[in-house]
């Protein structure tokens, strides 16, 4: 089946740095979405995609769905404590309905 | 406009037992998809529910079932509990599906321990 690799795993930076992640599929994704979960939580969408090419901003998060159609990024810029959590990509299933697939996740910490 | 709403948050149950997890979806949201998320298999799909009717069901066995009422709420259930199934359970919304928007917006979860 679709599978999505994540990585960093885990991260440790410190607050003001800014912060790059990807995720990368065997096949092809139309759609990648980017979330995080904080401890006790369910994910929060942070930053749809929905076109090749596509570069698209929320505050400091900024995501790219690369050309390939295979791999998208997600960059946070000037990091705060309160960016701690795991950040998870997503995509469609393939034609299933309401399923997505997840990657692994990559943990942030961020030091004060 | 409200977010997904699950309850309980938290539960514990002995093996064998059988529970049920109720969500409600963001209003006007009519697609109820449920994941089950561990610290070794991260987050797994486990069915979707549209207009009542099951469409899609992950790889899981058949002590996972659930049903969606016509008001677009969902329940899942899982019987005879195994302490493999001690887990987050999440649920999803979305408002249009077939329309090319993949957008799940998902509740807090609930916290499933099998002792």
């Amino acid at each position: 089946g679709q599978q999505l690799n994540q990585s960093p795993q885990s991260m440790f930076i410190q607050e003001g740095e800014d912060v790059s992640m990807n995720c990368t599929s065997s096949s092809i994704f139309n759609t990648w979405l980017w979330y995080k979960q904080e401890p006790g939580e369910g994910p929060v969408l942070l930053i749809a995609l929905y076109k090749a090419g596509e570069l698209t901003s929320n505050g400091r998060l900024t995501a790219q769905f690369g050309i390939t159609r295979k791999d998208s990024f997600l960059n946070i810029s000037a990091s705060i404590p309160s960016d701690v959590g795991i950040y998870f990509c997503a995509g469609p299933g393939g034609t299933s309905y309401g399923k997505l697939t997840f990657g692994q996740g990559t943990i942030l910490t961020v030091h004060p | 406009k409200a977010g997904v709403t699950q309850t309980p948050r938290y539960l514990i149950k002995t093996r064998g037992q059988q529970v049920t997890l109720s969500c409600s979806p963001i209003s006007g949201h009519r697609s109820v998809s449920w994941y089950q998320q561990t610290p070794g298999q991260g987050l797994q799909f486990l069915f979707e529910y549209f207009s009542e009717t099951q469409r899609n069901k992950g790889n899981f066995p058949g002590r996972f079932s659930g049903r969606q009422f016509s008001n677009s709420r969902s329940e899942m259930n899982v019987s005879t509990l195994e302490l493999g199934d001690s887990a987050l359970y999440l649920c999803a919304s979305s408002r249009s599906p077939g329309t090319g928007v993949y957008e799940q917006y998902f509740g807090p979860g609930t916290r499933l321990t099998v002792t």
